[in-house]
């Protein structure tokens, strides 16, 4: 089973942010956060991860809470392109299969 | 640089033939996974390779599938006597390993068994 929690879906205004949860109250200390996106019929997309600290890179922003117990990925301008189902996923690095749950429909409304 | 590439991009086969599916990854990335994806369904994980060698083949549906990795490099999938069943969308990630391993993905091969 996943070890995250995320809704089901969200809609967002092109435009302004979007800031997609995921809790994962039972991540172990050696365990990252990854965020992965797939746009319909294309295999799926790294976006970010983290351990600890907060992250930022050209797609997004990833802030984890303190006691790591949930994060958020945050797109900063999204576009139309950014509609996706977004994968919230806690694994420990090499060897560990990513284990995807059914991830959070993310619609961009015009 | 180059990523990773799946080929073919569409099969389409009849129940009870045999298939070869295949990988290459980014190269230099030690790491190989391989997934699929049902209609409507999330990706489930199937095999992992390091090097040639695959230390977890746990998401392997049944014995009329294997895969191989030959040099470190391209990886084949066979899914003998097909089913319907197997209909999906085969995935294939490489990794180059590290603190963080990061898997990529290929765009994959959409399977049809009629």
């Amino acid at each position: 089973d996943a070890k995250t929690t995320q809704p089901t879906s969200m809609d967002c205004a092109e435009g302004r942010a979007a800031n997609l949860p995921c809790n994962h109250s039972t991540i172990s200390g050696n365990e990252y956060v990854y965020w992965y996106r797939q746009i319909h019929s294309q295999g799926p997309q790294y976006i970010i991860h983290g351990l600890k600290n907060n992250e930022t890179n050209e797609m997004a922003s990833l802030i984890i809470t303190e006691d790591r117990k949930s994060s958020t990925l945050i797109l900063p301008h999204a576009t139309l392109r950014d509609t996706a189902v977004y994968y919230c996923i806690v694994r420990v690095p090499l060897g560990d299969k990513i284990i995807f749950g059914k991830g959070t429909r993310l619609h961009i409304l015009p | 640089g180059a990523g990773v590439s799946q080929s073919p991009s569409n099969k389409v086969t009849e129940k009870g033939k045999d298939v070869e599916l295949r990988c290459d990854p980014i190269s230099g990335h030690t790491a190989l996974y391989w997934y699929r994806q049902s209609l409507g369904q999330g990706l489930e994980f199937l095999i992992y390779f390091q090097g040639n060698s695959a230390p977890d083949k746990s998401g392997l549906p049944s014995d009329r599938f294997s895969a191989e990795r030959t040099g470190g490099s391209v990886s084949t999938l066979t899914i003998q006597r097909t089913q319907q069943e197997d209909s999906a969308v085969y995935l294939c990630a490489s990794s180059l390993g590290g603190a963080a391993d990061t898997q990529y993905f290929g765009p994959g091969t959409r399977l049809t068994v009629l």
